[in-house]
């Protein structure tokens, strides 16, 4: 256990449903990032967070997405009108300092669309 | 390419020897790397990180070597367990990417046959 959690660790939905997932970064961590995972790869970046301010977002990221950390603290992401290709695991991840470095990631979310 | 990439899609070994996982990467500006240990159905475990000053980091077991002149980055874990089976992922940081991302290869298989 990494310190990191994140809820719910399933989410199954129709295409068309809105979700909304939460991360809970270490406590001290002041930077969260999210990513997408899909099967037999590795962790594709989605958008990250220093305190509350989002400073930088893939292009992966459409405007269907949007992640929110209102307080510096836990973060949310959201997806409206989900799609089947956005079956993926999300993972999130929190680390210290100014730098993308020692990401501790949480067990992430499995998000299934039919 | 523009992509961190691995040489070997699988590794088998037998327990008790010694392990390599290779990587190798593109971008000549990168300037720090991670190496994960990813399970099946968990997210993704911080193993070992590097940064572009050095060329060799050791920790509890495992050993990180960065060959800058070829672009080539290998973990070594010295007498492999069975709990060392999982999928194993090198990342880098490119700071011409706006420097707060890890981008991450497509990932290798490491089994522990015992």
């Amino acid at each position: 256990d990494t310190g990191v959690s994140q809820d719910p660790r399933h989410k199954i939905t129709k295409r068309g449903q809105n979700v909304t997932f939460r991360c809970d970064p270490i406590s001290e961590h002041n930077r969260l990032y999210w990513y997408r995972q899909t099967l037999g790869q590795g962790p594709e970046f989605l958008t990250y967070f220093q305190n509350e301010a989002q400073l930088e977002k893939s292009r992966l990221l459409s405007d269907r997405f949007s992640a929110e950390r209102p307080k510096g603290s836990f973060s949310t992401l959201e997806i409206q009108r989900t799609e089947q290709g956005d079956s993926a695991m999300y993972l999130c991840a929190s680390s210290m300092g100014t730098g993308p470095y020692e990401q501790y990631f949480g067990p992430g979310t499995r998000l299934t669309v039919t | 390419g523009e992509s961190v990439g691995l040489h070997l899609p699988t590794l088998s070994v037998q327990e008790g020897d010694n392990s390599i996982i290779n990587c190798a990467y593109s971008n000549s500006a990168s300037d720090y790397f991670i190496w994960y240990k990813q399970e099946s159905g968990k997210g993704p475990q911080f193993i070992i990180d590097i940064r572009s000053n050095m060329d060799k980091r050791q920790g509890q077991r495992v050993t990180v070597l960065l060959n800058k002149t070829v672009k080539h980055l290998s973990l070594q874990i010295a007498a492999t367990q069975p709990g060392d089976s999982a999928v194993y992922f090198c990342a880098e940081n490119r700071p011409n990417n706006a420097g707060n991302m890890l981008t991450f290869g497509g990932g290798t298989r490491l089994m522990v046959k015992p």
